[in-house]
Formats: C-alpha cells, structure tokens, sequence
C-alpha cells in the first residue's frame, strides 16, 4: 500500500520569508513518481512538478524548489521570498510505476499555506 | 487549448435525488480519473479509466456510486440515491498516453445533498 504524509497541517510566515513544506512517502514500487500541487483558496488543484524515482535531481523553478530524497523517502518543497499568492493547500502525491504508471494518485492531506503581509 | 471541462460546477440536491456529475478530459489524453475531496477524508480517488475502460473501481464508496466513460471525449459519474455524506468537491483529471504523466484537473462539482 501507498502512503503519502504531510505532518505540517498549517504553516503561517510573514511574506519574503522562506518556507519549507514537508513529504515523506512509502511505497514497495521501485519506480514510482511524486507530484505537488497547488490548490488556491479558488478551489482548482493546479500542477507545479512531476519527480521519477529514478531522478534524483533537485529542481528550482522561480522561487520555488524541490528536494528529492530516496534515502529518507522525502520530496520536500521550498518557497524562497514567499509572498501572498503562495498562500493555498499544497499537496504532496505518489503514482505507483506499476502498469506503466497509468494509476491514480495517493494524495497526502495537504499543508495549509498562510503568507501574511 | 481548454482544460479539463466539469459539469455542473455547483449542485445541490435532496437527499434520495439521483445526481449525475459530468466530465470532458482533455483532447488527446487517454487515461481518466476521478476523485472526492472532503475534509475528513481528503482527496481519494474513486475510479479510472484508461482508453475508456475501467481498470480500477476500488475506490468508489458503494454500489450507489457508478462511473462511465462511453467514449474518449466523456465520462460521467452517477450517485442514486444520494445521501448528505456523499457532499463534496468531486474532481476529475486527465493524462496523457505515458502514465508518468502528470494529470490535470478540472474546476470541481461542489455536490451538496441536503
């Protein structure tokens, strides 16, 4: 069984500072693939990155960064100078590699975003 | 190019009313999916499908649930009868041929059973 966990529920920082949103996830597959995304206080879920498990390159887009760890089964996400757009539930998702990766997502339970300015 | 297309976007219904929540993936994507946000549960996925044809309904919640895609341009899931904990936001999302890749969502049906 797949597990995605995201222990911060609400995070809360003043704009321009940065914020770390943890994930750490199980799983039996030897390849899989971990997602973020985001999900504004207008409802969508909007996608921001796709990593495979056997990359473990980190990216940085903007402000935004993601730290893949296979060792600790982490795919940990960086807002660097956050400011109060950033402000949603961000989730962290697993996709099984099995069947070509043509499954459906384990999503975790999302970390609440609060950018007060 | 337009997103995933859901409809309707709000519905709100008495409890034993059957309710048909209506999905158009995007053009070209072979794989569907749909999924339920609640705050209790969070976002679960209820069923998928892939070149219109179901490869996993572990999800759905009950017989009530049930789900089609009767071609690549439509999907449709239907609850009879609806009951109040069948509220929530109910997404569906398309990917591309090459699982790996990523899914886009639609807008949401905000379902309220009363």
């Amino acid at each position: 069984a797949q597990k995605v966990t995201q222990a911060q529920t609400e995070i809360s920082v003043v704009e321009k500072e940065d914020v770390t949103l943890d994930c750490v996830y199980e799983t039996r597959d030897t390849t899989y693939y971990l997602f973020w995304y985001k999900q504004p206080p207008s409802g969508e879920l909007v996608f921001l990155i796709r990593r495979n498990s056997f990359d473990e390159q980190n990216e940085i887009s903007g402000r935004y960064s993601w730290n893949f760890q296979k060792s600790t089964s982490s795919f940990n996400f960086t807002i660097t100078a956050s400011q109060v757009v950033d402000s949603a539930v961000y989730f962290c998702a697993l996709r099984s590699g099995l069947r070509g990766g043509a499954d459906g997502l384990t999503f975790g339970k999302g970390t609440h975003l609060i950018i007060q300015p | 190019d337009a997103g995933v297309i859901q409809s309707p976007r709000h519905e709100v219904t008495e409890m034993g009313q059957e309710v048909t929540l209506r999905c158009k993936p995007i053009s070209g994507h072979n794989s569907l999916f749909w999924y339920r946000q609640t705050m209790m549960r969070g976002l679960e996925l209820l069923i998928y499908f892939n070149n219109n044809v179901p490869i996993d309904d572990s999800g759905m919640p009950e017989d009530r649930f049930s789900a089609k895609m009767p071609n690549a341009s439509f999907s449709t899931l239907k609850i009879q009868p609806s009951e109040p904990r069948d509220s929530a936001v109910y997404f569906c999302a398309s990917s591309g041929a090459g699982g790996w890749l990523e899914q886009y969502f639609g807008p949401g049906t905000r379902l309220t059973v009363t």
